[in-house]
């Protein structure tokens, strides 16, 4: 067990909607960093905060925003649902700035119909 | 942009077998790391590498890192069931720090 918890486990939406995914960190990580994972692929960098700022954005477009809560806990956001968009979303917690030892939670499996 | 790539893609061995798995970036890396993710689970941190050339055991694990940090090496001896899993090589994007994950080497273990 990593302590990163992610909810919910599963969801299921239509193309168009909207979307808000959580996280909680492992006690004492003040970092988070949010992953896609399509079928078959490895985990694709979204964006990470860090102490509530965000700390580095890959390649997804801006519908995918983000926030971090002084506790350190985080909810990722998904504007306009597109079919492209089922995957499983990983979350992961660590220590500072570094991306020294990624803590990974269960993840929300998204389904877009 | 910086890529990091592994190969093979998929390896199916039989148990008792060794297995290898090679990552390859695009840029020199400050660190590489390795995770492992069980079928149906989350990646799992099995080891950071940081310096040219260092090579690290865990067990039946051996890790490698490149003398010119840009490639890495998994190395299982006398695979066993339990070993079943995608294995997955990750290092830092240089521009930002965050780790930028390679597309994994799926190893399936025949008993």
């Amino acid at each position: 067990e990593t302590g990163v918890t992610q909810s919910p486990t599963h969801l299921i939406k239509t193309r168009g909607q909207q979307v808000t995914l959580r996280c909680s960190s492992q006690s004492g990580h003040n970092t988070v960093s949010w992953y896609q994972q399509a079928l078959g692929q490895g985990p694709q960098f979204i964006f990470q905060y860090y102490r509530e700022e965000e700390n580095g954005r890959g390649n997804f477009p801006p519908r995918f925003s983000g926030l971090q809560f002084p506790n350190y806990s985080s909810e990722l956001n998904v504007n306009a649902l597109e079919l492209d968009d089922s995957a499983l979303y990983l979350c992961a917690s660590s220590l500072g700035r570094r991306n020294e030892k990624l803590f990974f939670g269960s993840g929300t499996q998204l389904s877009v119909l | 942009g910086q890529q990091v790539m592994q190969i093979p893609q998929y390896q199916h061995v039989q148990e008792g077998e060794d297995f290898t798995t090679y990552c390859n970036s695009s840029t020199t890396l400050s660190n590489i790391q390795w995770y492992k993710q069980r079928p149906g689970g989350h990646p799992v941190f099995l080891i950071q590498l940081v310096k040219s050339g260092e090579v690290k055991k865990q067990k039946r694990l051996t890790f490698q890192f490149g003398e010119a940090k840009k490639n890495s090496s998994l190395h299982i001896t006398a695979t066993q069931t339990t070993d079943v899993g995608t294995y997955f090589c990750a290092g830092p994007i240089r521009s930002q720090g965050n780790l930028i994950f390679g597309k994994g080497t799926k190893l399936s273990v025949k008993p």
